[in-house]
C-alpha cells in the first residue's frame, strides 16, 4: 500500500531532550515536507526536501533541523525542544513537486513539559 | 512570500444545504490551488484542486473556481452530508524547486443533520 509513515504518533517528552520523528514513504518520490498544525493558525511548513541531500528552510524552521540521506526517509530532529514546539506534526511527500497533490503521514502529537 | 488568507474559520450549515468557503492569495505566480480536507484525528487528504489555466473544475458534488485576476479560489460543497463534517485547508504554491507550499487556517465545517 502507498504511504507515508510517521513515528511515533504520541510522544511526550521534557524540554532540552533531544528527539527524532521518523517519516518514510514508498512512493519514491521526490519532494517531501515537515508541517506543524496549530489551533488558528493551520499547517506551516518547517523544512522540505526536493531530493537526497537537497534542503531548505520552510516558513518555521527555528528549533528544528531534517536530514535527507535517502529518498524515502526525512526525519525531524528537535536538538533542545522546548515548550513552544508542542504540536501536531505532519510529514508528506508529492511526486512531481509542489504543484502536486500531497501525500500525508498520520501525524505525530509532541508535548513538551 | 505567498499568503493566503481563508474565510470562514467556522460554518455550520443544515444537511442538504450548501456550503462555500473561500481563499485568497497574494502572489501573482502561484498557480496550483488544491483543497485538503482532514477529519478530526486524521490526516489531511486531498479532495480536489486546480490549476490556473482552469477557471472551475467539478467532481460530483464538490467544485473549485478560481479567479485569477482577483486572486481568490472558493471549494463548493453542495447537498451536504454529516460525513462532510470535518476541516477544510486550502493552498497555493507554484512550479518550481525552491518553492513552498502555503495553507489557509482552515475551515471547521459542521453539517447538522
Amino acid at each position: 500500500e502507498a504511504q507515508v509513515t510517521q513515528n511515533p504518533r504520541y510522544l511526550i517528552t521534557v524540554t532540552g531532550k533531544k528527539l527524532t520523528v521518523t517519516c518514510s514513504q514508498n512512493m519514491n518520490h521526490e519532494y517531501m515536507s515537515w508541517y506543524r498544525q496549530d489551533p488558528g493558525l493551520g499547517l506551516r511548513q518547517i523544512y522540505y526536501s526536493m531530493n537526497v541531500e537537497v534542503t531548505d528552510k520552510g516558513d518555521v524552521p527555528e528549533g528544528y533541523k531534517v536530514s535527507r540521506k535517502e529518498k524515502r526517509n526525512f526525519p525531524l530532529i528537535l536538538e533542545s525542544p522546548s515548550p513552544n514546539q508542542t504540536s501536531l506534526y505532519f510529514c508528506a511527500s508529492s511526486l512531481e513537486g509542489w504543484d502536486s497533490p500531497l501525500h500525508f503521514g498520520n501525524g505525530t502529537r509532541l508535548t513538551v513539559t | 512570500g505567498e499568503n493566503v488568507e481563508q474565510h470562514p474559520s467556522t460554518l455550520s450549515v443544515q444537511e442538504g444545504d450548501s456550503a462555500v468557503i473561500k481563499c485568497t492569495y497574494s502572489d501573482s505566480a502561484s498557480n496550483y490551488f488544491p483543497w485538503y480536507k482532514q477529519e478530526l484525528g486524521k490526516r489531511p487528504q486531498l479532495i480536489i484542486d486546480i490549476r490556473s489555466n482552469v477557471g472551475e473544475k467539478k467532481d460530483q458534488r464538490i467544485a473549485v473556481t478560481l479567479n485569477k485576476t482577483a486572486k481568490h479560489f472558493s471549494l463548493h460543497i453542495t447537498e451536504t452530508q454529516p460525513e462532510d463534517s470535518a476541516v477544510y485547508f486550502c493552498a497555493a504554491s507554484k512550479t518550481g524547486g525552491y518553492q513552498k507550499v502555503t495553507f489557509g487556517t482552515g475551515t471547521k465545517l459542521q453539517v447538522i443533520p
